[in-house]
């Protein structure tokens, strides 16, 4: 079975422009997570979905970031315009429901996409 | 609020050796669980334990061990016999009720460093 995978694994981009990440989750997972780490401190949470709708977008630092999931499959998340503070590793991961038969479903991590503002 | 604290940085240990990451958490969730994920250099996290709070039973799995201690907040982990595959970041996480148990809560995380 497939893990996480996330696209692009590496990106580097200028201030100002534009980046988009994409997420595939573990296929029949319709719960899905965006984190960020930024410059070797905590890994946070940015926001959850539940098949396309947004469970919880707490953690979206600004309105720079968008994030989508049409069709409750891959997920995007958009930074327009990209700034130095942005930059950092963002990772996705994917469950099941949160408990089933009262057992805890542990969260699935991708790789990460590393991001370079310039 | 919640937060997940490791206060160690980074730890380089000599192959064999046995080592200790801490991990202390604070929460006024009277239901939560903790983690640890293990991030090898490929990059991705990697589930190694979940531990919810009414359970403080302690967990040996072959060289790694796990003691949660309520009454201290926290969630140590140690590595027995260490080995050069455990070269990692090693990040321990907390997921309460009040979100859902759906937003983990992690520490900054600690490198370790095992060398031959």
């Amino acid at each position: 079975e497939a893990g996480v995978t996330q696209f692009p694994s590496h990106s580097v981009i200028e201030k100002g422009q534009t980046v988009t990440l994409r997420c595939d989750p573990i296929s029949g997972h319709d719960n899905l997570y965006w984190y960020r780490r930024v410059m070797g401190k905590e890994i946070k949470f940015l926001l959850h979905f539940v098949k396309e709708s947004k469970q919880d977008e707490s953690g979206m630092p600004n309105n720079r970031f968008l994030a989508e999931r049409t069709g409750g499959t891959y997920s995007t998340l958009k930074v327009q315009p990209a700034e130095l503070e942005d930059s950092g590793v963002y990772f996705c991961a994917s469950s099941q429901d949160s408990f089933t038969g009262g057992n805890y479903n542990e969260q699935f991590f991708g790789p990460g996409t590393r991001l370079t503002v310039l | 609020a919640q937060k997940v604290t490791q206060a160690q940085t980074e730890i380089s240990v000599v192959e064999k050796e046995d080592v200790t990451l801490d991990c202390v958490y604070e929460t006024r969730d009277t239901t939560y669980y903790l983690f640890w994920y293990k991030q090898p250099p490929s990059g991705e996290l990697v589930f190694l334990i979940r531990r919810n709070s009414f359970d403080e039973q302690n967990e040996i799995s072959g060289r790694y061990s796990w003691n949660f201690q309520k009454s201290t907040s926290s969630f140590n982990f140690t590595i027995t016999a260490s080995q050069v595959v455990d070269s990692a970041v090693y990040f321990c996480a907390l997921s309460g009720i009040s979100g859902g148990y759906n937003k983990l809560i992690f520490g900054a995380g600690t490198r370790l460093a095992v060398h031959p």
